[in-house]
């Protein structure tokens, strides 16, 4: 148990469907990240949010829609997704953003299937 | 470009010690990370170096050499428990997490 958790556990949506991630951490932690794992490929950094405020976007096609209401939650909004977005989604949080030594601490994720 | 060069997969028996190795080129280094990640659960964090040298925590020990753009993660005493992929990291001089692709570790009896 890492203080974060993320819910759906298992996602399957077609194409045309719209569904959120949600993500919430116990830890009291200021900065809040999403990442795509695909099977065999670096982690991907998708979002950053550092008190509320987004403060990365790394390319992320706009069918992804992050959504950081207060520093506890984390939603991922998902809308005509396509096939290859099937991956794991996971969601982390950290103290500070910027602190060297700051540790990332990660939900289990949310694996998501696009038919 | 940056680079996080790790092996995909190594294979160890119980009892014995395993070393996985991390090599990098990244813009700026503020620290090196390596992470551990069973299959289906959240990846969890093993150790930080940001100096040269050894840091040891228990069974695992964790090198690190700056010039060569090099770390290892060492496990001694593997234990059936240890089967897992291992993730190695580095943050860049924007503070950003450079991400391997992760080590998957196979121990056997």
């Amino acid at each position: 148990e890492t203080g974060v958790t993320q819910t759906p556990r298992h996602l399957v949506m077609g194409m045309t469907n719209k569904k959120s991630l949600k993500c919430e951490q116990h830890l009291g932690h200021n900065a809040m990240y999403w990442y795509k794992q695909s099977a065999k490929k670096p982690l991907e950094l998708m979002f950053v949010y550092s008190l509320e405020e987004r403060v990365e976007n790394n390319s992320v096609p706009s069918r992804f829609s992050p959504e950081c209401p207060n520093s506890s939650h984390l939603f991922l909004h998902l809308h005509t997704l396509q096939p290859e977005d099937s991956a794991l989604y996971l969601c982390a949080s950290s103290q500070e953003l910027k602190d060297r030594t700051d540790t990332q601490y990660f939900g289990p994720g949310t694996r998501l299937t696009v038919l | 470009g940056q680079n996080i060069d790790q092996p995909t997969e190594m294979t160890a028996t119980e009892g014995a010690i395993v070393q996985i190795n991390c090599t990098y080129q990244t813009s700026g280094f503020n620290g090196l990370f390596w992470y551990q990640q069973h299959a289906g659960e959240a990846p969890t964090f093993l150790s930080y170096n940001v100096l040269d040298g050894l840091e040891e925590k228990g069974r695992f020990s964790s090198f690190l050499s700056r010039s060569k753009g090099y770390s290892y993660l060492l496990l001694k005493e593997l234990q059936m428990k240890d089967s897992a992929s291992y993730l190695c990291a580095v943050m860049d001089s924007n503070y950003q997490l450079i991400w391997g692709a992760g080590t998957k570790l196979i121990i056997k009896p």
